[in-house]
């Protein structure tokens, strides 16, 4: 129940392209849902993030969409560019005092 | 802001020494801090949670007798890796929550390569 599920493990997309990566999970406890961009040899950085009293949310080229009755979120990465070639990572909280579970992560490649 | 950095970024020790790995949070006060272990293309696993002043939480399965976590003050944690052995080779990576915020965000250390000859 504490699982996040996340795919697909691995995507490629030409730049320009629409880069789509969707976790699920059981837990309805989780309300706080972040996504995290990693580089290789490097720590992961909060990317953007959204609680479940909203659908969508938007930071520059970066969607959320959160479905709550299907218990699932996705990451849109919109004119998708070669510099966002990292894996993300979600992730879910089931409140500010616990820990973060994270997805399995998604290696994103964006061919130039 | 929100900066987190761990010192050294990398290190190699010989089996049987131990080796500590700093963590600081810059620009904030973090009353919670968590380190984690990751493998190779693999996610991150929680190792234990830190609360300033108090004995760290550990998950099922990690050993506290060899992985020592310290949480002195609300600028610094540290982890002790004690009678390191190859299999100990890995990233560790720590986070911090902003005290001052009470939000859920966390922000994450650089992390420090390990490697056990």
């Amino acid at each position: 129940q504490q699982q996040v599920k996340q795919s697909p493990q691995s995507l490629i997309v030409q730049k320009g392209g629409i880069s789509i990566i969707n976790c699920a999970y059981e837990n309805t406890a989780f309300d706080y849902f972040p996504w995290y961009q990693q580089f290789p040899g490097k720590g992961p950085a909060l990317l953007i993030a959204i609680r479940p009293d909203v659908s969508e949310k938007k930071e520059g080229r970066f969607t959320i969409s959160f479905n709550k009755s299907a218990k699932q979120f996705s990451l849109h990465i919109m004119d998708s560019q070669p510099g966002d070639s990292a894996t993300y990572f979600c992730a879910a909280n089931p409140g500010s005092a616990r820990q973060l579970t994270f997805g399995s992560g998604t290696q994103l490649t964006v061919l130039p | 802001g929100a900066v987190v950095s761990q010192h050294p970024s990398r290190v190699i020790c010989k089996s049987g020494t131990s080796v500590k790995i700093e963590c600081r949070s810059l620009d904030f006060q973090a009353t919670t801090m968590f380190w984690y272990r990751q493998f190779p293309k693999k996610s991150l696993m929680l190792m234990a949670t830190s609360n300033e002043g108090s004995k760290a939480t550990y998950e099922q399965g990690v050993e506290k007798d060899k992985f020592l976590i310290n949480h002195a003050s609300l600028t610094l944690s540290t982890l002790t890796v004690t009678s390191a052995h190859p299999e100990d080779s890995s990233f560790y990576i720590c986070s911090a929550r902003d005290a001052g915020k009470g939000t859920y965000e966390q922000y994450f250390g650089p992390g420090t390569r390990l490697t056990v000859t």
